[in-house]
This record gives C-alpha cells, structure tokens and sequence, in this order.
C-alpha cells in the first residue's frame, strides 16, 4: 500500500481562492516532499519539509508537518488557473536506503 | 545544465514484446529511480540504482528488470508485456542525501497493444 496518501482525490475551486490538500503516511520519516505534476507529465519539486520542521513558505505555498498525526498539508493562497495540476505528496523514510513513496495524488482543477 | 532526459517519449509494442526504456540522470546524481503511474493514476515505485546498483524494487514482477551504467544512466526492461503494462513510466535522479529533492524526466508513454 502506498506510504502517503492524499485527501481529497480532487478538488475543484475557483480562481482566487485557496486550495487545501493533506497527506498522510505510516512510517518515521526523514522529510516530507511535495511534488506538482502537469497532466502526464513528469513531476516538478515544489516544496520539501524536514521532519523537524512544523511550517514552511514558498510564495503562494505553505507546507505544514506534524510527525505526530503523521500528517502534512499544502495550501495553495489565491489560487490561479495555472495551477490546474495533481498534486503528490512523497515521503523519504527515517531509516534504511529507500526510495521516494508517493500517495496517489490530488487532482486540482481551478476554475477561471 | 540539462535535466533528466528519458527515451523515447513514446513506445508503442504488442503484448508479448520487450520493452526497454532510457534514462540519463541529472549529472552527478548517482541514484536513479523508475516509476509506473497508470493512466489517472498514482505513481507506483518500480526500481532504485543508485552506485551501479539496485537498492530496492517495488512490488513488481521479475519481468521487470533494470540496470543502471558506470556513467550512472538507466535502462527499464520489460519483458513479456502485457496489456496492463500500459503506463507512463516515469524516471527521477537524485543525489545522495535522503534530504534532497528529485528531478523527473518528461516520462515514456508506453502503450501495448
């Protein structure tokens, strides 16, 4: 089964508003990572977040963690046509050599 | 500085065929990892190389197979296709910290038929 999971599966808003979108996972992790996919393409680093770290910003991003729900949500402010995409979440585990888990995705449709 | 490249773009085969997929990395990033994502779908994790070497496989089948060069490019072989192999396969490099992001290339539409 997947590490992360996102909620909601797909969201629809309308330009100008904000757009929410959590992840959950399992296991201890080293960083929590969120990834922007453009319809079938490959997939674009938005934003990565230690497990040390409670909140984090990039422009009209904000990523916020807590390792003890085991969860983390990206928030998109003023959302704009543009941002129309699927939306991953991937978490890199504590421990070990593995590689990138990646949810399933939320596939964000903004609305002009 | 060039990105993850990957090819060919598009892969048409019959079932039964082989198929292999392409991938150079991000110069010096040593990890490569391969990815199915079904059409719709979340991206399934298949392959690590990282050094030469396979690190860890995903739940797949031993018809899919891999290797990465001494120049750390990958190739994604699939033997026996089926149906069901039909996916974007998406390939990503990284370097060597767990506290790294990892770049995607554009993906091989692979489609059997």
């Amino acid at each position: 089964s997947q590490q992360g999971e996102e909620d909601p599966q797909a969201l629809s808003i309308q330009e100008g508003e904000n757009a929410t979108m959590n992840c959950s996972y399992k296991t201890s992790i080293n960083n929590l990572q969120w990834y922007r996919q453009n319809s079938g393409r490959g997939l674009v680093h938005l934003i990565l977040i230690r497990s040390n770290e409670r909140e984090k910003h990039s422009g009209r991003l904000r990523v916020t963690l807590d390792t003890s729900k085991k969860s983390s949500s990206l928030l998109i402010t003023a959302s704009r046509a543009a941002d129309t995409a699927s939306y991953f979440c991937a978490t890199a585990m504590d421990t070990g050599r593995r590689a990138l888990t990646f949810g399933s995705g939320t596939r964000l449709q903004v609305q002009p | 500085e060039a990105g993850v490249t990957q090819s060919p773009t598009h892969l048409i085969k019959t079932r039964g065929q082989q198929a292999t997929l392409r991938c150079s990395p991000i110069s010096g990033h040593t990890s490569v990892y391969w990815y199915q994502q079904a059409l719709g779908l979340g991206l399934q994790f298949l392959l690590w190389y990282d050094e030469g070497e396979e690190r860890n496989r995903g739940n797949f089948p031993p018809r899919f197979s891999g290797r990465q060069f001494p120049n750390y490019s990958s190739e994604l072989n699939v033997n026996a296709l089926e149906l069901e192999d039909s996916a974007l396969y998406l390939c990503a490099s990284r370097g060597g910290s767990r506290n790294t992001e990892a770049f995607f290339g554009q993906g091989t539409r692979l489609t059997v038929v």
